[in-house]
């Protein structure tokens, strides 16, 4: 059972923006803690980083995708939808209670 | 720079199990490295993460005395073990390193090794 909770799916029109959130608690998102990472997984494939450090993103990362924070909650917005945003997204945050990060459930994102 | 994982592993339950993972393009010492596991058609969840300048090692709960890691600095490989393994510990398994520094995102993957358990 992960300790965030992501909606299982999530889906938008090609062009159009969806937002996935992520909820945790004061032990982790909402504990003072700038560690929030999201990752895309599409089929077969190892997981690639979207966002690190809540809104950052690696070189490479389209600006189509941004990251932020409020309370307890972490969001990954995708701009501009594409036919290949389709894929497995998955937030990712420190936990002080064990002193490593945990994962959310992931949501399923269909482009239609 | 790259972590390149060993191949796919069937086991009986009760067997013993190691897997690796080779990084290649850095300094291996320089920043930790750990592994995650993907039960199939499930999420990811962290597993263990080593230091290997230091070996100060970090576990997941759920995963603390199930599985050992550890890393060997002089072949830039990173390991996962298991004395007995369990058909529940059916899943892929990534490494994956934080460049940047532990919880600031895994920017580099490897490319999975699937273990089964099956008697």
């Amino acid at each position: 059972q992960s300790v965030l909770t992501q909606p299982p799916s999530a889906s938008g029109s090609v062009g159009q923006s969806v937002t996935i959130s992520c909820t945790g608690s004061s032990s982790d998102i909402g504990g003072g803690y700038d560690f929030v990472s999201w990752y895309q997984q599409h089929p077969g494939k190892a997981p690639t980083l979207l966002i690190f450090d809540v809104n950052k993103r690696p070189f490479g990362v389209p600006d189509r995708f941004s990251g932020s924070k409020s309370g307890n909650t972490a969001s990954l917005t995708v701009s501009g939808l594409q036919a290949d945003d389709e894929a497995d997204y998955y937030c990712a945050a420190y936990g002080d209670t064990d002193n490593l990060e945990v994962f959310g459930g992931g949501t399923k994102l269909t482009v239609l | 720079v790259q972590l390149e994982q060993s191949g796919p592993e069937v086991r009986e339950p009760g067997e013993s199990l190691k897997i690796s993972c080779k990084a290649s393009g850095y300094t291996f010492t320089h920043s930790w490295i750990g592994w995650v596991r993907q039960v199939p058609g499930k999420g990811l969840e962290w597993v263990a993460v080593v230091d290997p300048h230091s070996s100060d090692v970090i576990y997941s709960p759920s995963f603390q005395g199930q599985v050992t890691i550890s890393a060997e600095w002089a072949i830039a490989t990173a390991f996962l073990q298991w004395s007995h393994v369990r058909s529940s510990d059916t899943a892929v398994y990534y490494c994956a390193r934080p460049s940047r520094g532990l919880f600031h995102g895994l920017d580099i993957w490897g490319q999975g090794t699937l273990v089964t358990v099956s008697s």
